[in-house]
């Protein structure tokens, strides 16, 4: 059973471009969760999506960055204009049907890096 | 606003012995802790949870105890492994949210 998959592992992008990180989650999860590690930080929580259903994007930044969850395929964070202090790791984590208290798992994370 | 803290930056425990790691937390509407173990380059772990309406919650080597009214968890290994080396993370959240609020991180060290 393959565990949360992210791609691409590493991106570089120059200020003002595009980045497209994507997350598959595990085998039965329907909930997906995006967090950003800053440097010698803790994760902070940025969305939590179901499918085609954004259910809470209070941390996300109002400008520039967007995320989506579609019917089919992986889930989608996108930062527009990136600019440097966008540079960070992007972890994304799914759960499966909510009862409650549900246990999230992590995939490997996105390290990008604006030049 | 730091709602979740982890004050020690870094432990360094001889291999056998025991890892206690501490957490403090400031939103008494938390009910619901984990832990997780991250290495370099890779996502976090999950390792062992907490329910507010246990104290303790034990899995093999692991063991979490949560004191409500302190406010305060901490995560116990024993006997710890050089495979324990690495950094650990507690995290909160609280009415199902699935909103994580996580500590800044401890990095443990096991000397052999």
């Amino acid at each position: 059973n393959a565990g949360v998959m992210q791609n691409p592992r590493h991106l570089v992008r120059r200020r003002g471009q595009e980045a497209r990180l994507r997350c598959s989650p595990m085998k039965g999860h329907s909930h997906v969760y995006w967090y950003r590690q800053l440097p010698e930080e803790g994760l902070k929580f940025m969305v939590y999506l179901q499918k085609e259903n954004i259910i809470d994007e209070s941390g996300m930044p109002k400008e520039r960055f967007s995320a989506e969850f579609p019917k089919e395929g992986p889930s989608i964070l996108r930062i527009q204009q990136v600019v440097r202090g966008d540079s960070a790791a992007y972890f994304c984590a799914s759960s499966p049907l909510i009862s409650g208290k549900e246990t999230q798992y992590f995939g490997p994370g996105t390290r990008l890096l604006v030049l | 606003d730091q709602q979740v803290k982890q004050n020690s930056p870094s432990l360094s425990v001889q291999e056998g012995r025991i890892s206690i790691l501490n957490c403090d937390y400031t939103n008494s509407m938390f009910d619901y802790f984990l832990w997780y173990k991250k290495y370099p380059a890779e996502g976090p772990t999950f390792l062992i949870s907490i329910s507010s309406i246990k104290d303790k919650n034990e899995d093999g080597r692991f063991t979490v105890f949560l004191n409500k009214s302190a406010k305060h968890l901490s995560l116990h290994i024993v006997p710890s492994q050089p495979g324990d080396s690495a950094v650990y993370f507690c995290a909160a959240d609280f009415q199902g949210a699935q909103k994580l609020v996580f500590g800044q991180g401890t990095r443990l060290t096991i000397n052999p």
